[in-house]
């Protein structure tokens, strides 16, 4: 059973283009969580989302950062117009039906420069 | 609102050292509470977790004992190897409806076991 897949593992951004950051949950799971680590620090919470419905986002930026989860293909993270204090692992996370306990994936590295 | 407070690393042992991380929490209600390892360059993985009072999680040798009255949740083994190397997350999740259990971490605590 395959773990929690993101790609990809790597990005390197210039400020102001767009950065789209993939996750596909394990087999099973619809619930997907993204978070952020910032250098040094510990992961924050941005959006939990099932299946074409943002659940929660009382995490995410106001501006500039979006997320869906379609029924088909992969959880997508989307930042726009990316500045530099953008630069960070970004994690995402997932859960079956009713479960609690989160799996998370190798993050992508987001480096805007 | 929820946090979680963890003892500030880095920490150094030798092999074969005994070793506690701190954890302590702040939240309403009865949150569940876990340890993450994060190894260089990779994603978080879980280590344990407890669910209720005096709950004790294991793995791999690793030990924590959910403590209500003092509101904890400290990290232990017996005996660390090199292997051991790594950073480690203290985190809570409490139920905040529609199937949403989003964490809280710490900080993480930096961990370096010399040979």
């Amino acid at each position: 059973n395959a773990g929690v897949m993101q790609n990809p593992r790597h990005l390197v951004r210039r400020r102001g283009q767009e950065a789209r950051l993939r996750c596909s949950p394990m087999k099973g799971h619809s619930h997907v969580y993204w978070y952020r680590q910032l250098p040094e620090e510990g992961l924050k919470f941005m959006v939990y989302l099932q299946k074409e419905n943002i659940i929660d986002e009382s995490g995410m930026p106001k501006e500039r950062f979006s997320a869906e989860f379609p029924k088909e293909g992969p959880s997508i993270l989307r930042i726009q117009q990316v500045v530099r204090g953008d630069s960070a692992a970004y994690f995402c996370a997932s859960s079956p039906p009713l479960g609690e306990t989160q799996y998370f994936g190798p993050g992508t590295r987001l480096l805007v420069l | 609102g929820d946090s979680v407070t963890q003892m500030e690393g880095p920490v150094t042992l030798s092999e074969e050292a005994f070793l506690t991380i701190n954890c302590t929490y702040t939240a309403t209600g009865y949150p569940s509470l876990f340890w993450y390892v994060q190894y260089p360059g990779e994603g978080l993985q879980l280590l344990l977790k407890a669910t209720k009072a005096d709950d004790k999680g294991s793995n791999k040798g690793f030990e924590a004992t959910y403590r209500k009255e003092t509101t904890s949740f400290h990290l232990e083994k017996g005996s660390v190897q090199v292997s051991d190397s790594a950073v480690y997350f203290c985190a809570l999740s409490r139920y905040s409806g529609g199937s949403n259990y989003k964490l809280t971490f710490g900080k993480g605590t930096l961990l370096t076991v010399n040979p």
